[in-house]
């Protein structure tokens, strides 16, 4: 089984701080995502990646940036964590054309 | 206009209802459909794949009407274990990235 691993399942920053959440695939697969969800809104797209050092923007990347510095790994900043950027962040992974499997999600709460 | 929508429900139904939820999809050049199953404060993970010619997988039944740009899934015996949140997902391309629907709550009751 293909496994997505998202380094916390909780977190708690200070607004200001800089949050790295990290996400580990261990399928070699292509394309990784990150997601926020959130009620009422739903799934939606920060960013993506097709190969390493590639990313695109997804919906919502203001106040967001990624890393993939390799296949296995994606990371999301948070350059200036704001309240508003509470939420549950989806990492997710697919070889192309296919469905993702996710992570676990990080909630993330900036106080 | 979303490019995924659902009925977000909540759909509550007795063990035993056979239950259909319905989506519809705004772009017609999607190429891949999939329903995911999302329990409370669990990531969504995946739960079958839609073909055009219709597919099953024992007690779930998943149709596509591309010239409607409509998916269905029906769940027939329904049982407790099912309740959950049910996501109408469509692909634009081969490139793998997935357009969620808001989810259709399902609650089956004793």
């Amino acid at each position: 089984d293909v496994k997505v691993t998202q380094s916390s399942r909780y977190l708690v920053k200070r607004t200001g701080e800089k949050v790295f959440l990290e996400c580990v695939q261990d399928m070699d697969h292509e394309n990784m995502f990150w997601y926020r969800q959130d009620p009422g809104l739903g799934l939606r797209l920060i960013y993506f990646s097709y190969d390493v050092k590639m990313k695109e923007k997804g919906d919502i990347p203001e106040g967001y940036s990624v890393s993939r510095e390799k296949k296995e790994r994606f990371s999301l900043i948070l350059e200036s964590a704001s309240t508003n950027q509470t939420s549950m962040y989806l990492c997710a992974s697919s070889p192309s054309g296919y469905g993702y499997t996710f992570g676990s999600g990080t909630r993330l709460t900036v106080v | 206009r979303k490019e995924v929508e659902q009925d977000p429900g909540p759909f509550n139904v007795p063990e035993g209802a056979t239950v259909a939820f319905n989506c519809t999809y705004s772009n017609s050049a999607s190429q891949s459909f999939f329903w995911y199953r999302q329990d409370c404060r669990k990531e969504p993970k995946l739960l079958m794949s839609v073909y055009s010619s219709g597919n099953e997988d024992g007690r779930f039944t998943a149709q596509l009407n591309r010239a409607s740009q409509y998916i269905s899934l029906l769940i027939r015996d329904s049982k407790l274990s099912d309740s959950a949140t049910y996501l109408c997902v469509v692909t634009l391309s081969n490139t793998g990235k997935l357009i969620f629907g808001q989810g259709t709550t399902l609650q089956v009751k004793p």
